[in-house]
């Protein structure tokens, strides 16, 4: 069954310093998402990502946060400079077909990103 | 903009027994609803979702919800726990137009005993 890929699967970093986090969503799907999880809260929406463009994103994704699809395959997200308050871990989940049809997102197992 | 309520934090049950995980949403129009499951240091698996139809769901491991439109909540039951459910459960809500971004709420932590 076809599955949403992330690497890496753990990531530490120096605060300042920037990361890129790479996700493959599944081959025919058109719609990719990242989330990320701070330890012990909630899952938190950052920002869609549709025909490559950004379609709609959170007020925690800032001027420090950036997505691309570089090729016809990968989606990364990549935060320009971290912060202690970034350590988190970020799902990245993609989703087939039109925006008015009813399908779920399919997730990723996560990157867990640590900064020191 | 739609919000998920999780009122339990933490929940303990023995093994065995009957569980029930209460969700209520707030959305505007008819949602999609989910249940997902996190186990420590995993990711996200999709228990059951409800789009439209039947207001009872079943979902994998033998999980079932029902979708109560008139108290806004989407409920998770299971008739009788394993050890191996300990995990935490996520109740979420998609805006059904839009882009579909997904509301979680902030999960209930389930503990099994023996």
């Amino acid at each position: 069954e076809p599955e949403v890929t992330q690497t890496p699967s753990h990531q530490v970093t120096q605060m300042g310093q920037e990361v890129i986090l790479r996700c493959v969503p599944i081959s025919n799907h058109l719609y990719f998402y990242w989330y990320r999880q701070i330890l012990g809260q909630k899952v938190e929406f950052l920002v869609s990502f549709y025909n490559n463009e950004i379609s709609e994103k959170s007020e925690i994704f800032d001027d420090q946060f950036s997505v691309e699809r570089p090729d016809g395959s990968n989606f990364t997200l990549k935060i320009r400079s971290t912060k202690l308050e970034d350590s988190a871990m970020y799902f990245c989940a993609s989703r087939l077909l039109s925006r008015r049809q009813n399908n779920e997102q399919f997730f990723g197992p996560g990157t867990r990103l640590t900064v020191l | 903009a739609q919000s998920v309520t999780q009122p339990d934090i933490h929940i303990t049950v023995s093994e065995g027994a009957s569980l029930e995980l209460r969700c209520n949403y707030s959305y505007g129009a008819t949602p999609y609803l989910f249940w997902y499951v996190q186990s420590p240091g995993q990711g996200l698996q999709l228990l059951l979702k409800y789009f439209s139809g039947d207001t009872l769901v079943q979902g994998i491991k033998g999980f079932e919800a029902e979708f109560k439109r008139s108290q806004s909540s989407f409920n998770l039951r299971k008739p009788s726990v394993h050890w191996s459910d300990a995990a935490e459960y996520f109740c979420a809500v998609v805006n059904s137009g839009g882009y579909q971004k997904v509301t979680f709420g902030i999960g209930t932590k389930l503990q099994v005993i023996p």
